[in-house]
């Protein structure tokens, strides 16, 4: 069935990079989504790629997605405090009426 | 502005009380989705409906119940709450095209 898998926890400092990843297993995902969640509070959208696509950057964020190993990641320059949260890849199954599979969340921790 | 409400941010209930968790969305969605989420587990699907009256089981709708008379408002109710039904309920909406959900801020559900 399908799955997604992430990391639990990812600690940097403040100005660095963060990477966060994301596998996958089902290779008709049309839409492959990054959510983020403060304390809380529910999920915001980041950012989403379509699945015929192998890059988007939107400002400080940058999505890779490499569809032949089913990995994609989410890279955040400049890292900030604001920026702790969890982050959360899904992905959607075409023809499943809207419907997403989540991974368990990576908790990113900056340090100031 | 796109917004999804749930009807209470926290709430404590006892042991076999039915509780009744309510989500509104003012966008005009088909669809609407209730997740449960706790820690390491990620989100799962608990119940979706893709139409008013209509309801499909996710991936753990044991002990749940859902209820969708009107289009802008899905229902989850507990028909006797236990306590590993303690959690934090997430309710989400998208449209026909289902490219991205939206999320109600969340309800934490205490049961004693």
């Amino acid at each position: 069935g399908e799955d997604v898998e992430q990391s639990l926890f990812l600690s940097v400092r403040e100005g660095d990079s963060s990477v966060i990843n994301c596998t996958y297993t089902d290779s008709s995902s049309t839409y492959l989504y990054w959510y983020k969640q403060e304390p809380g509070a529910g999920l915001q959208l980041l950012t989403y790629i379509f699945s015929n696509m192998d890059m988007k950057q939107d400002q400080r964020l940058t999505v890779l997605l490499n569809k032949k190993d089913k990995h994609l990641s989410l890279r955040i320059a400049d890292t900030q405090t604001g920026d702790s949260a969890i982050y959360f890849c899904a992905e959607s199954i075409w023809g499943n009426t809207g419907k997403l599979i989540f991974g368990q969340g990576t908790t990113l921790q900056v340090k100031p | 502005d796109v917004k999804v409400t749930q009807s209470s941010r926290y709430l404590v209930k006892r042991t076999g009380e039915k509780v009744f968790l309510e989500c509104v969305q003012d966008m005009d969605h088909e669809n609407m989705f209730w997740y449960r989420q706790d820690p390491g587990l990620g989100l799962r699907l608990i119940y979706f409906s893709y139409d008013v009256k209509m309801k499909e089981k996710g991936d753990i709708p044991e002990g749940y119940s859902v209820s969708r008379e009107k289009k802008e408002r899905f229902s989850l109710i507990l028909e006797s709450a236990s306590t590993n039904q303690t959690s934090m309920y997430l309710c989400a909406s998208t449209g026909l095209a289902g490219e991205t959900q939206y999320f109600g801020p969340g309800t934490r559900l205490l049961v004693l």
